[in-house]
């Protein structure tokens, strides 16, 4: 079965600042990888996601993530974050022939000024 | 844009009722889902559906029922409430066929067993 993992419950950053959210996952076979974002009393929303074709993904909010197959990760990155994306970031997957998602426990991410 | 609806933002139930919450999608989505959401763990599948009548459980079914009579329209019973399910609750939906649909979400209900 598959698990996603991600490394850190919890990444404070100041406004301006790069920012990079850990996912990992594990899976035997093909997969494919979304990011969500989850801001404060609302439903989670589709960033971005990974199917196939190129390894560098780019998402709404100037977020992109890169497919790393041998490192069986994909990380979400944002070179200058502002205050308003302070939210909950949730990495999740599927296995090939599955409908259902698998989601990471989520990562806080505060940005302060 | 997809809407997808639940019938409660907020909910405050007493142990031992039976409790409903309800979700609706205008897309015409096949697949719907109710998850839910505690701190430090992520979002975890109680039920999906993937055509009216049809269930699946998921990862946490104990304690949980669904029904879905109509497409649009995908309800999560709690037949007798106990404080262990005080807890965000997600309905999502997307369409059936596809591993790599986007899953569209409710906004949520926050539900609490006193």
């Amino acid at each position: 079965a598959q698990s996603v993992t991600q490394l850190d419950s919890q990444v404070p950053v100041f406004e301006e600042a790069p920012v990079e959210l850990r996912c990992n996952y594990s899976s035997s076979v093909s997969v494919y990888l979304f990011w969500y974002v989850q801001y404060p009393n609302q439903g989670l929303q589709l960033l971005l996601k990974y199917l196939s074709g190129s390894t560098l993904v780019k998402g709404i909010n100037g977020f992109e993530a890169e497919f790393n197959k041998s490192q069986t990760s994909f990380h979400l990155r944002k070179p200058s974050v502002h205050i308003s994306d302070t939210a909950e970031y949730f990495c999740a997957g599927t296995q090939g022939g599955s409908e259902k998602l698998v989601f990471g426990k989520g990562t806080k991410l505060t940005v302060n000024p | 844009d997809v809407k997808v609806t639940q019938s409660s933002r907020y909910l405050v139930k007493r142990t031992g009722e039976k409790v409903f919450l309800e979700c609706v999608q205008d897309m015409d989505h096949e697949n719907m889902f109710w998850y839910r959401q505690d701190p430090g763990l992520g979002l975890r599948l109680i039920y999906f559906s993937y055509d009216v009548k049809m269930k699946e459980k998921g990862d946490i079914p104990e304690g949980y029922s669904v029904s879905r009579e109509k497409k649009e329209r995908f309800s999560l019973i709690l037949e007798s409430a106990s404080t262990n399910q005080t807890s965000m609750y997600l309905c999502a939906s997307t369409h059936g066929g596809g591993t790599y649909n986007e899953q569209f979400f409710g906004p949520g209900t926050r539900l609490t067993v006193l």
